[in-house]
């Protein structure tokens, strides 16, 4: 099993432009979560799915966009980069139960210049 | 959000010394969940905690739940360099549902 594989693991965007980050998970879990790091502020939830055509957000969803058509990928689409989502951006998946730990994937580093 | 305050921020201490990190809420928290991050790395599951006054260990590592559901502690004896990392507590509450919202993180140095 791979787990969660992220991709890109780097990229450099300018002010204006459009990328998706994907992500996708081969343990069949139902829940689906992105999150963003930036140094002092711990990890903050952007969007998160409790299952194929569920989607809802968390603290920090403004800028992004998510959908879930298949229970692997959960793709994070930034619609118009700022310098402002520089950031390292995580996606995780676990069981839908509350119970269920996350597994994380390794992460994408974004820069918007 | 973030209504759990993590501290310390930074710990650093000589190997062979403790280390603990807190999580204090101010609402009553369905479970908790621990973390550590390696530098360049990912977050890893280490432990959850769901029932009141719960203790759990883990080698060196020891886990506890408060009574009242309003904090918790990771705390690490002998440090060795191998502890380095950031340790974040990761909670979920009555009204958060499936979602976990994550501690600010303490980043721990250990020095040889």
């Amino acid at each position: 099993n791979a787990g969660v594989t992220q991709t890109p693991k780097f990229q450099v965007l300018k002010t204006g432009q459009s990328m998706t980050l994907q992500c996708a998970q081969d343990m069949n879990h139902e829940y689906m979560s992105w999150y963003r790091q930036d140094p002092g502020m711990g990890l903050r939830l952007i969007h998160y799915s409790v299952g194929a055509g569920i989607t809802d957000q968390g603290e920090v969803p403004n800028g992004y966009n998510v959908s879930r058509s298949t229970t692997e990928d959960f793709p994070l689409r930034l619609l118009s980069a700022a310098p402002s989502q520089t950031s390292v951006y995580f996606c995780a998946s676990g069981e839908r139960h509350r119970n269920s730990p996350l597994h994380f994937g390794n992460g994408t580093r974004l820069t918007v210049t | 959000g973030q209504q759990v305050m993590q501290i310390p921020q930074y710990q650093h201490v000589q190997e062979g010394e403790d280390f603990t990190t807190y999580c204090n809420s101010s609402t009553t928290l369905s479970n908790i969940q621990w973390y550590k991050q390696r530098p360049g790395g990912h977050p890893v599951f280490l432990i959850q905690l769901v029932k009141s006054g719960e203790v759990k260990k883990q080698k060196r590592l020891t886990f506890q739940f408060g009574e009242a559901k309003k904090n918790s502690s990771l705390h690490i004896t002998a440090t060795q360099t191998t502890d380095v990392g950031t340790y974040f507590c990761a909670y979920a509450t009555s009204n958060t549902g499936n979602q976990f919202y994550f501690g600010t993180g303490t980043s721990l140095t250990v020095i040889p």
